[in-house]
C-alpha cells in the first residue's frame, strides 16, 4: 500500500532551518509527483512547491523561493525539505503529498498525504 | 495569489444535503478542471475527497459530489453523517504552475 513516511517533530529558534523526510514506498518513486504543503494553527492550506522525483526538477512557491529548498534520493525514496531564516509564521504542520495519477498523466490533486511533521519556532 | 474564497462555515442536520463554494478567478477555478477537494479531520493528515472537479477516488462515498460553474466550484454533500464533521478545502491548478487552496469551511452536523 502507498505510504509516506515523514520525520519527527522539530522545535527551532527564529532564523534557523528545519528539514523534513518523506520516506515513500508502495509505489514506483520516480512516477509521481510529490508535493509540499503546510498548514498553520486556524490558517488554511499551502502549497510550498513540487519535485519531480525522476529527473529533480523542483517548482516552489513564491512566497518560499530563496528559503525552500526541495530534493530527493533515488536509492533511498526519499524526499527531502529544507527551509531556512525560520519565523514564527512558520510554526506549523507540514506535509509531503503524492500528486494522483502519474507524472505522463497528473491530476492536479494529492491522492495520498504523510502524518505531518509539526514544527515550533520559538525562542 | 490569493487564496480561493470559501465559507468560514456551513451546517446541516443529519440527513440533509449542504454545499460548500469555492471562488476562485480565471486564473485557477475558471481556467483549470483541476479543482479537488479535501476532507481534514482534527490532527489528521487531509483526505482526497473529490479531484478534477467532479471525480471522486476509490473508497470515497458517494455522497459526495463536486461541480464547477465559471470560477466557482462546489462541494455537496449529501445525506449528512456525524462523521463527516470536518473542515474541507478546495484547491486548484493555477496558471502560474502552483497550487492555491481555499480559506476552508467548517462543516457541523447539528
Amino acid at each position: 500500500q502507498v505510504q509516506l513516511v515523514q520525520s519527527g517533530a522539530e522545535v527551532k529558534k527564529p532564523g534557523a532551518s528545519v528539514r523534513f523526510s518523506c520516506k515513500a514506498s508502495g509505489f514506483t518513486f520516480t512516477r509521481y509527483y510529490i508535493h509540499w504543503m503546510r498548514h498553520a494553527p486556524g490558517q488554511g492550506l499551502e502549497w510550498m512547491g513540487t519535485v519531480d522525483p525522476n529527473t529533480d526538477t523542483t517548482n516552489y512557491a513564491q512566497p518560499f523561493r530563496g528559503r525552500v529548498t526541495m530534493a530527493r534520493d533515488t536509492s533511498t525514496n526519499t524526499l527531502y525539505m529544507e527551509l531556512s531564516s525560520l519565523r514564527s509564521e512558520d510554526a506549523a504542520v507540514y506535509y509531503c503529498a503524492r500528486e494522483g495519477g502519474e507524472i505522463t498523466m497528473p491530476t492536479k490533486s494529492f491522492d495520498y498525504w504523510g502524518p505531518g511533521t509539526l514544527v515550533t519556532v520559538s525562542s | 495569489q490569493s487564496a480561493l474564497t470559501q465559507p468560514a462555515s456551513v451546517s446541516g442536520s443529519p440527513g440533509q444535503s449542504i454545499t460548500i463554494s469555492c471562488t476562485g478567478t480565471s486564473s485557477d477555478v475558471g481556467g483549470y478542471n483541476s479543482v479537488s477537494w479535501y476532507q481534514v479531520h482534527p490532527g489528521k493528515a487531509p483526505k482526497l475527497m473529490i479531484y478534477e472537479v467532479s471525480n471522486r477516488p476509490s473508497g470515497v462515498s458517494n455522497r459526495f459530489s463536486g461541480s464547477k460553474s465559471g470560477n466557482t466550484a462546489s462541494l455537496t454533500i449529501s445525506g449528512l453523517q456525524a462523521e463527516d464533521e470536518a473542515d474541507y478545502f478546495c484547491s486548484s491548478f493555477t496558471s502560474s504552475i502552483s497550487y492555491v487552496f481555499g480559506t476552508g469551511t467548517k462543516v457541523t452536523v447539528l
